[in-house]
């Protein structure tokens, strides 16, 4: 029954190493983010696609590519982690169209820690 | 470009009483929406309560209301009847309507703390 969900939860990985978060959600939504969240809780948007198609791409070092295989699927892969990119990431989704109603539905989010 | 402005970092409030959490906005639209997130301990960002700008009237939802005032640029949270759940992160956070990338502006958040 899990609408928005994102592995691992947890993640605790050396300075310089490659890794990836998964996303997927099952609610039939076309538009998927990537959010980062601060240890000050700040959210900032990094990622959109909608229907595959990168849409938002915020000033994030080039070291992030996102890759959406399908519409229901939004990965997250960081090549050479750095200290400062431990934080928490969120994957969200929402449905098209611009109604208030098209609200969006986040993931438990993954704890990253970079030693 | 709009902004989202939560100016309580931190707000504390004895369990069963009301709180109110503040958020101003700027944008030169008319047509957008406004929504208030809750984050609790657990990490799980969670929808509160949504309005839309051309709407006067102010959205509630249970023990959970808004005072929108659109020419004033707010947008406060009132929580009534306070209980021990409620305690997380609020985020406030504004949506253009014409916006077809349907990116939401986020405010920094106001960490609400309940006292039994």
């Amino acid at each position: 029954d899990t609408a928005v969900s994102q592995t691992p939860k947890y993640l605790v990985t050396q300075m310089g190493n490659d890794k990836s978060i998964k996303c997927e959600q099952n609610l039939g939504h076309d538009t998927m983010y990537w959010y980062k969240q601060d240890s000050k809780k700040f959210l900032k948007i990094m990622f959109s696609y909608n229907n595959k198609e990168l849409i938002i791409n915020e000033t994030v070092p080039n070291r992030f590519s996102p890759k959406s295989p399908d519409k229901a699927h939004l990965n997250l892969h960081i090549n050479s982690l750095e200290l400062g990119d431990s934080a928490v990431y969120f994957c969200a989704s929402s449905p098209a169209g611009g109604g208030s109603y098209n609200e969006q539905f986040f993931g438990p989010g993954t704890r990253l820690t970079v030693l | 470009a709009q902004t989202v402005t939560q100016s309580q970092p931190e707000m504390s409030v004895q369990e069963a009483e009301t709180v109110t959490l503040s958020c101003t906005y700027d944008t030169s639209e008319s047509d957008y929406y406004l929504f208030w997130y809750k984050q609790p301990p657990s990490r799980q960002m969670i929808l509160v309560i949504r309005q839309e700008a051309y709407k006067q009237q102010n959205a509630t939802e249970n023990r959970f209301s808004v005072n929108f005032q659109k020419a004033a640029k707010s947008f406060s949270l009132k929580i009534s009847d306070s209980q021990l759940g409620d305690a997380a992160m609020y985020f406030c956070a504004y949506r253009s309507a014409e916006d077809s990338n349907y990116q939401l502006i986020w405010g920094a958040g106001t960490k609400l703390i309940i006292k039994p």
